[in-house]
């Protein structure tokens, strides 16, 4: 397995507080990806960088924050967690753009 | 709004058949890539296709890719109870981005 850790794997909270994942690395990829999964609507891409300091919005970007101060971490942040941000996380990663991406095993996040 | 969409959403056959998995997509492409997800896991990749290619084996797998009708297929051949799992497409449109169907749950029993 390509060396991804998402932390933590499990995680509840309520309503309102704010959240960090944290995703690392030990490839050097220059491209790191956070998605949520959920039924029926498949992977969805959050935000995504290309470089330490370089991030992008993904298609469901509202609510959510990342940073990249180093090659190895990408954190997602959400500032004010809401019931409809309950889901699976996934960090990937992948050495250029159009090459496979590699997945961790995902954050399940539940928020109440 | 998702590029990629998979046909059918779900699939049960025995052991020893083949599984015949389809996506189509809406613009033009760079890639297609597959990727296979077991429960609790995270997605794997399995196969990439160009779009100047119509067809690649890996193994038991045959993809292939027709670019005019913007559609792909996974088959797998001889499929065992480990291919249990959940198959997804995606496509590579040159944005820097992968966009992902919303899947195939594959069940193989014994």
């Amino acid at each position: 397995d390509a060396g991804i850790t998402q932390s933590p794997r499990h995680k509840v909270t309520e309503t309102g507080t704010p959240v960090t994942l944290r995703c690392h690395q030990t490839e050097n990829h220059r491209y790191m990806y956070w998605y949520r999964q959920d039924p029926g609507h498949g992977l969805r891409l959050i935000h995504y960088s290309y470089g330490v300091k370089d991030t992008d919005k993904g298609e469901v970007s509202d609510g959510y924050s990342v940073s990249r101060s180093k090659t190895e971490d990408f954190l997602l942040t959400l500032e004010s967690a809401t019931s409809s941000q309950t889901s699976v996380y996934f960090c990937a990663i992948s050495s250029t753009a159009s090459q496979p991406q590699h997945f961790g095993d995902g954050t399940r996040l539940s928020i109440l | 709004s998702q590029q990629g969409e998979e046909d059918p959403q779900a699939l049960s056959i025995q052991e020893g058949e083949n599984a015949t998995m389809n996506c189509s997509y809406k613009t033009s492409i760079n890639n297609l890539q597959w990727y296979r997800q077991n429960s609790g896991r995270g997605l794997v990749h399995l196969i990439l296709i160009r779009s100047n290619e119509r067809e690649k084996h890996s193994g038991r797998l045959r993809v292939t890719l027709d670019t005019s009708k913007k559609s792909s297929s996974l088959l797998i051949t001889a499929s065992r109870a480990a291919d249990t799992a959940s198959y997804f497409c995606a496509t590579d449109d040159n944005t820097d981005k992968l966009i992902f169907g919303t899947g195939t749950r594959l069940q193989v029993f014994p």
